[in-house]
């Protein structure tokens, strides 16, 4: 059964630091990994996905890369601004078109 | 390209009532998902439909959950008697199985508290 967990559970940084977001998951075997946003009260926004067949992918100041191998994904958020606060989830599924399953989330605060 | 809808956005009951929520996908997107978020958690599968077809209810609390999606395409969830764990964000995805990547898009969900 697949697990997945995140590291840290919460994060405060000042305005301007790059920070690194921490995915991981225990069975490997995966099709894709998808990056999500959720502002308080709201749904999930997609922010990146990233299919088995590659390693990373970017879109403006986030960039997520995928180790299957290893079981863990990175989310690096450059230059973060207050309007980046948010939970940060990522979720896997094992096959195309089958379930996602969540990890718990990151709670990320960027103060002014 | 209109995105995936849900209402009601809050609905308040007391236990034992029931409620519905609905939830009209993304167009085209032959794949619906139902995700419950209890507040501190990432969302847990419900129940998946493929077209109007159950793909996946092994996390349903059937007892008192139901789910159906007539024509493929509207999809609405039912729940009970509500007890006081049902309380919670539901939250309703979708995605494109024919093509695309099987990238999920997910509506504004349904905050529930029971009383």
């Amino acid at each position: 059964k697949q697990e997945v967990t995140q590291i840290p559970a919460a994060l405060s940084v000042p305005e301007g630091e790059n920070l690194v977001l921490n995915c991981s998951f225990t069975d490997s075997a995966i099709y894709n990994l998808q990056w999500f946003r959720q502002d308080p009260g709201k749904g999930l926004t997609s922010l990146l996905l990233i299919q088995s067949s590659q390693r990373e992918q970017t879109s403006g100041r986030l960039n997520a890369s995928l180790d299957k191998s290893s079981g863990r994904s990175t989310l690096y958020i450059a230059a973060s601004q207050p309007g980046d606060s948010a939970t940060y989830l990522c979720a896997v599924s094992q096959n195309y078109g089958q379930n996602f399953v969540f990890g718990p989330g990151t709670r990320l605060s960027v103060l002014p | 390209e209109a995105g995936v809808a849900q209402s009601p956005r809050y609905k308040i009951i007391e236990k034992r009532q029931s409620v519905a929520f609905w939830c009209n996908p993304i167009s085209g997107h032959a794949t619906l998902y139902w995700y419950q978020q209890i507040l501190g958690q990432g969302p847990k599968l419900l129940i998946q439909f493929q077209n109007n077809g159950v793909v996946d209810d092994s996390q349903l609390p059937k007892d008192r959950f139901s789910a159906e999606r007539l024509k493929g395409v509207d999809s609405t969830l039912k729940i009970q008697p509500a007890k006081l764990e049902d309380s919670a964000v539901y939250l309703c995805a979708s995605s494109s199985y024919y093509r695309g990547t099987g990238e999920l898009f997910f509506g504004e969900g349904s905050r529930l508290t029971v009383l």
